[in-house]
């Protein structure tokens, strides 16, 4: 069954600290894997989207890694901001046999609190 | 730059009654996905259109119907509203079905009492 795992379920860092949240997949056969922040009450925001073929995606203080041998990914929030308090979701799109994108697979998120 | 838009933000309905939440994609893109997104859960896909034909079909309940008209926005019609169709309703848009990245738009809350 595609599924989408997510570590920690929930985060809380000072401000200016790094954090780094995990994604574990088993979707297969997969077309790209998404990141996005979701302020609570509003629509899912994209980070970074990344193909099987790309293992790193940066996107100003996001970093995501990809591993598509061991079905893993990260982001990686760099000097964290109170504006950074969100849900950070990880999404796989499976390929479909005919190629084209099939439903996206969410992960349940990670709430990350930063606090001054 | 244009973003999803969505309306109405804000909608509360008795039981039984119906809705219709809209969809107005980013300019130039063809596709349109619906997710339901109840609280604490994660987003769960409901239909999807690709120029203006159903183009896949998730967890959408019967009593749910939806359509893309000729300016590619969308429709999404609930009717017998039931409490536990309280939720966000979100709205993506793409250009193409293959692999293209979805925007999201800020999503309609629907509260059914």
């Amino acid at each position: 069954k595609n599924q989408v795992e997510q570590s920690p379920q929930s985060l809380i860092i000072l401000e200016g600290k790094n954090c780094t949240l995990q994604c574990n997949y088993t979707v297969s056969p997969f077309s790209n894997l998404r990141w996005y922040k979701q302020d609570t009450g509003r629509g899912p925001v994209s980070l970074t989207i990344m193909t099987f073929s790309e293992n790193t995606k940066s996107n100003g203080r996001y970093t995501a890694t990809l591993d598509a041998d061991t079905k893993q990914s990260s982001l990686h929030i760099t000097a964290s901001q109170l504006s950074d308090s969100a849900s950070y979701i990880c999404v796989v799109s499976p390929k479909n046999y005919g190629g084209s994108q099939g439903n996206l697979i969410f992960g349940k998120g990670t709430k990350l609190s930063v606090k001054p | 730059a244009a973003g999803v838009i969505q309306s109405p933000r804000h909608l509360i309905k008795e039981k039984r009654e119906t809705a219709t939440l809209k969809c107005y994609p980013i300019p130039r893109h063809d596709t349109v996905y619906w997710y339901q997104q109840g609280p604490g859960q994660d987003p769960q896909f409901l239909i999807s259109f690709y120029e203006k034909m159903q183009s896949d079909k998730g967890s959408i309940p019967d009593r749910f119907s939806a359509q893309q008209f000729s300016d590619y926005h969308s429709e999404l019609n609930m009717s017998s509203l039931e409490l536990g169709d309280s939720a966000l309703y979100f709205c993506a848009s793409s250009y193409g079905t293959s692999g293209g990245e979805q925007f999201f738009g800020p999503g309609t809350r629907l509260t059914v009492l």
